[in-house]
């Protein structure tokens, strides 16, 4: 069993809908919780980070994290067709550890 | 610009034939990594380095080396590659205490036949 599951996708939305992703992770020793974007051709960037359970808000951006039940949510709001992207969630042990990545979800926003 | 650098960004090579990808930071950071990232699988990390001189190996060591003797260059051997080998590539680095926050480089499509 892989230590973070993510839905491959493709999750396909029209422009301006929500877009709800998520991942479940196994290990409750994983402390820090991150969503890299991935553009087709193009390396991961850093999208939110987060600290313990709770959410946290960047923009059209909302990051959940639930570690009673192992559970890791972004959410997009208004989306655009400059979100179409893989997204990655990955986890940290402690700072200074190896990243431990999900598989990525596909996102299509069509206009 | 901040930036990783790799190169080649496309290979197709022949088993057996050895090759090196580079691996270049301007950012002067101590920690650098390997990661291969095929379907369903997402990234996987080959090997990091957490400065020069230190390297360690990750989840999917098999059939790679590293070096690290400069602190912006991190190059990936494969010795003798095999078509199991066949993935994208990719190099990041970041300041050794914000493993959360690395840089990744555009990549590189390997292809063994």
């Amino acid at each position: 069993q892989k230590e973070v599951e993510q839905d491959p996708g493709p999750l396909s939305v029209p422009e301006g809908a929500i877009v709800s992703l998520n991942c479940t992770y196994s290990n409750s020793a994983f402390q820090y919780f991150m969503w890299y974007r991935q553009y087709s051709r193009k390396g991961p960037e850093l999208l939110m980070y987060t600290y313990s359970s709770g959410n946290k808000e960047d923009g059209r951006f909302t990051a959940q994290v639930d570690k009673s039940s192992k559970y890791i949510s972004l959410f997009i709001r208004d989306s655009q067709p400059s979100d179409s992207a893989t997204y990655l969630c990955a986890t940290l042990k402690a700072a200074g550890n190896k990243l431990t990545f999900g598989g990525g979800t596909r996102v299509l926003v069509k206009p | 610009e901040a930036q990783v650098t790799q190169n080649p960004r496309y290979l197709i090579t022949v088993t057996g034939k050895k090759l090196t990808v580079t691996c270049s930071q301007n950012m002067n950071h101590e920690y650098m990594s390997w990661y291969r990232q095929d379907p369903g699988l997402g990234l996987r990390q080959i090997y990091y380095s957490m400065n020069v001189e230190v390297t360690d190996k990750g989840d999917v060591p098999e059939g790679y080396k590293v070096s690290r003797k400069e602190k912006r260059n991190f190059p990936l051997i494969l010795e003798s590659p095999s078509p199991n080998q066949t993935s994208l590539y990719f190099c990041a680095s970041s300041p050794p205490r914000d493993t959360d926050t690395q840089y990744f480089g555009p990549g590189t499509r390997l292809t063994v036949l």
